[in-house]
């Protein structure tokens, strides 16, 4: 079975602080993607790598940077946390080719007051 | 311009009424159609994958099914468990092997006993 975990489920950080949420895969996966999701507004792709030290900029990547230094590892950072980024962040991870089916993995919830 | 469209937004049926969800997706060239099943405060988890129009797939109580502009999934006799978000997703020709998917709102069912 495919296994995506993050590093944290819950996470409370104030305003200004330097956020980093992980992610890692253990199925060899070339694509790993960042989401967060809000009600009302679904899963929005905020930066995805398909390939070590490669990223590109999803739909709303503002406020954010990622790095991807091995395959099996891929991380989110929030330079400056707002209170507008307090949302759920959802990591995922797919093999390209005939599936591309992406398995997630469960979510960290972030507070930032 | 790409577009997934899930409907209805929220469900609520009794114990063993039968149902239907509805994904339409207005896009270029569709690779394949996704259905995910989401519970509260928890990771997207996979169910199927769709690739061409008459194409039908199914899981326990669950049937998904796939024409060339929507996508259906049927809920033979739900049970309480069966409560959760699903998510429909499409992947485009035009995403090359980035794995790039796009996600509807989703559509909350609540089966109450």
């Amino acid at each position: 079975d495919v296994k995506v975990t993050q590093s944290s489920r819950y996470l409370v950080k104030r305003t200004g602080e330097k956020v980093f949420l992980e992610c890692v895969q253990d199925m060899d996966h070339e694509n790993m993607f960042w989401y967060r999701q809000d009600p009302g507004l679904g899963l929005r792709l905020i930066y995805f790598s398909y390939d070590v030290k490669m990223k590109e900029k999803g739909d709303i990547p503002e406020g954010y940077s990622v790095s991807r230094e091995k395959k099996e590892r891929f991380s989110l950072i929030l330079e400056s946390a707002s209170t507008n980024q307090t949302s759920m962040y959802l990591c995922a991870s797919s093999l390209p080719g005939t599936t591309d089916t992406q398995y997630f993995g469960p979510g960290t919830r972030l507070t930032v007051l | 311009e790409d577009q997934v469209t899930q409907s209805p937004e929220a469900l609520r049926l009794q114990e063993g009424e039968s149902s239907s969800l509805n994904c339409s997706y207005t896009v270029s060239g569709l690779r394949g159609l996704f259905w995910y099943r989401q519970d509260p405060g928890k990771g997207p988890e996979f169910l199927f994958t769709l690739y061409s129009a008459g194409e039908e797939k199914e899981k326990e109580r669950l049937k998904a099914t796939l024409t060339k502009k929507e996508s259906f999934l049927h809920i033979t006799a739900p049970k309480p468990e069966d409560s959760a978000t699903y998510l429909c997703a499409v992947q485009t020709w035009g995403s090359g092997n980035t794995g790039k998917l796009i996600f509807g709102q989703g559509t909350t069912l609540q089966v109450k006993p």
